[in-house]
């Protein structure tokens, strides 16, 4: 069975840091692609960043480029979302997901259950 | 970026009728459209993707159609489990979801 848990999440002053973790399980995490995508309260979904297999492979939203770094352990099955210049519209549940292709951006076929982070003075 | 925009926003739907959504794509995105439904509180679930491929145990009430950038999801004889907020998303180059559109119960 597929399974995602997201961690790290929490309260969080304007300009400061907090990484969120992401454990997989039950699938081979270092032939997938991975991907954050967050909602934030009462909106809809947004892609935030996606990692490839080899971790050489980035991509972001404009709206966090520059201040948001995103990696993965293969060893440990994990994958991470460094989040730095917190802002107050940052605040949202961000999402761990699989992608259901192994290479390049698909589909998303299994989720975790959500991370909170507010962002507020 | 592709703009993907849903509609209607809010659909309302007796239990047992048909629900017809749409998606449209600000550009062609061939086949690379995947439909998700969430309920509150909970992490979206894939329902559809490649257009009209049913995700694993997804029922087949669920069905998706459509190719470039106009697709479709119908939910045939409506249940109560149904009524939720559903999702499209492209996935051509990069990806982007459309805003939603709510099913609830009329």
């Amino acid at each position: 069975e597929v399974q995602l848990v997201e961690s790290g999440g929490g309260l969080v002053q304007p300009g400061g840091s907090l990484r969120l973790s992401c454990e997989a399980s039950g699938f081979s995490f270092s032939d997938y692609t991975m991907t954050w995508v967050r909602q934030a309260p009462g909106k809809g979904l947004e892609l935030v960043s996606g990692i490839g297999v080899s971790s050489d492979d980035t991509s972001y939203a404009d709206s966090v480029k520059g201040r948001f770094t995103i990696s993965r352990d293969n060893s440990i099955n994990t994958l991470f979302l460094q989040m730095n210049s917190l802002r107050v519209d940052d605040t949202a549940v961000y999402y761990c997901a699989k992608s259901g292709y192994r290479t390049g951006w698909s589909y998303l076929d299994f989720w975790g259950q959500g991370s909170l982070v507010i962002v507020s003075s | 970026e592709i703009v993907m925009t849903q509609s209607p926003a809010t659909l309302s739907v007796s239990p047992g009728d048909r629900a017809t959504l749409s998606c449209r794509a600000s550009q062609s995105v061939s086949s690379k459209l995947a439909w998700y439904q969430q309920k509150p509180g909970q992490a979206p679930r894939l329902l559809i993707y490649d257009a009209s491929t049913r995700a694993t145990g997804i029922s087949a009430r669920f069905s998706g159609s459509g190719s470039g950038t106009e697709f479709t999801l119908t939910i045939n004889s409506l249940q109560s489990e149904d009524f939720a907020v559903y999702f499209c998303q492209h996935y051509n180059n990069w990806r982007t979801f459309g805003q939603g559109t709510k099913v609830e119960i009329k």
